[in-house]
């Protein structure tokens, strides 16, 4: 059964921590993805990842950076924890580059809390 | 960019019902992409299509590429179908699979 596994459900942390967050996936996927996850704003692209790495930014990079150092895991960073990164954050994995329409496996999430 | 309009977003039925989830987008595509997300949080993709019609079980879902709008149907609608429905669109111009999503449809079915 395949299978993109995340570090944490849940995880409280406090403003100015560092927070990593961890996504591992066993499919040999080239691409991985990490998503934040808010109420009415929808699924929202942080950073995504083609190769080990190599990374690029998303529509919402502010705040996070990600490393990419094995095939099969893929790591979001945030480097100094702010109460408005309080989210939900979703990892997902997917096979080749250049198709539209190959299909994204998605992570359990972390419930990120930051007081 | 491709924006992707879901609707409705929120959607209360009585078991049995016939369910009708709409999503727009406005940029020409190759597939699109339909999820599921429970409460909890996990997504898992329920459809990927190019053209007309796939069925899985009492899921339904419909492409009109020309229209750049598709429809999900849930016939006889059960309590266990209550989760967010996403659509998704490829992001032009873009490859490495990149999505732009709906906001999501949030279904509640009543016993």
């Amino acid at each position: 059964d395949v299978k993109v596994t995340q570090s944490s459900r849940y995880l409280v942390k406090r403003t100015g921590e560092k927070v990593f967050l961890e996504c591992v996936q066993d499919m040999d996927h080239e691409n991985m993805f990490w998503y934040r996850q808010d109420p009415g704003l929808g699924l929202r692209l942080i950073y995504f990842s083609y190769d080990v790495k190599m990374k690029e930014k998303g529509d919402i990079p502010e705040g996070y950076s990600v490393s990419r150092e094995k095939k099969e895991r893929f790591s979001l960073i945030l480097e100094s924890a702010s109460t408005n990164q309080t989210s939900m954050y979703l990892c997902a994995s997917s096979q080749g580059q250049g198709a539209s329409y190959n299909e994204q496996f998605f992570g359990p999430g972390t419930r990120l809390t930051v007081l | 960019k491709n924006e992707v309009e879901q609707s409705p977003q929120n959607l209360t039925a009585q078991e049995g019902e016939f369910i009708t989830i709409n999503c727009s987008y406005s940029v020409g595509i190759s597939a699109l992409h339909w999820l599921q997300q429970h409460p909890g949080g996990g997504i898992v993709s329920l459809f990927m299509l190019s053209s007309g019609k796939k069925k899985h079980g009492r899921l339904i879902a419909t492409i009109n590429i020309q229209e750049k709008h598709s429809s999900l149907h849930i016939t006889a609608s059960h309590p266990r179908d209550s989760a967010v429905y996403i659509c998704a669109a490829p992001r032009s111009g873009t490859s490495y699979g990149k999505l732009t999503f709906g906001q999501g449809t949030i279904l509640t079915v009543h016993p």
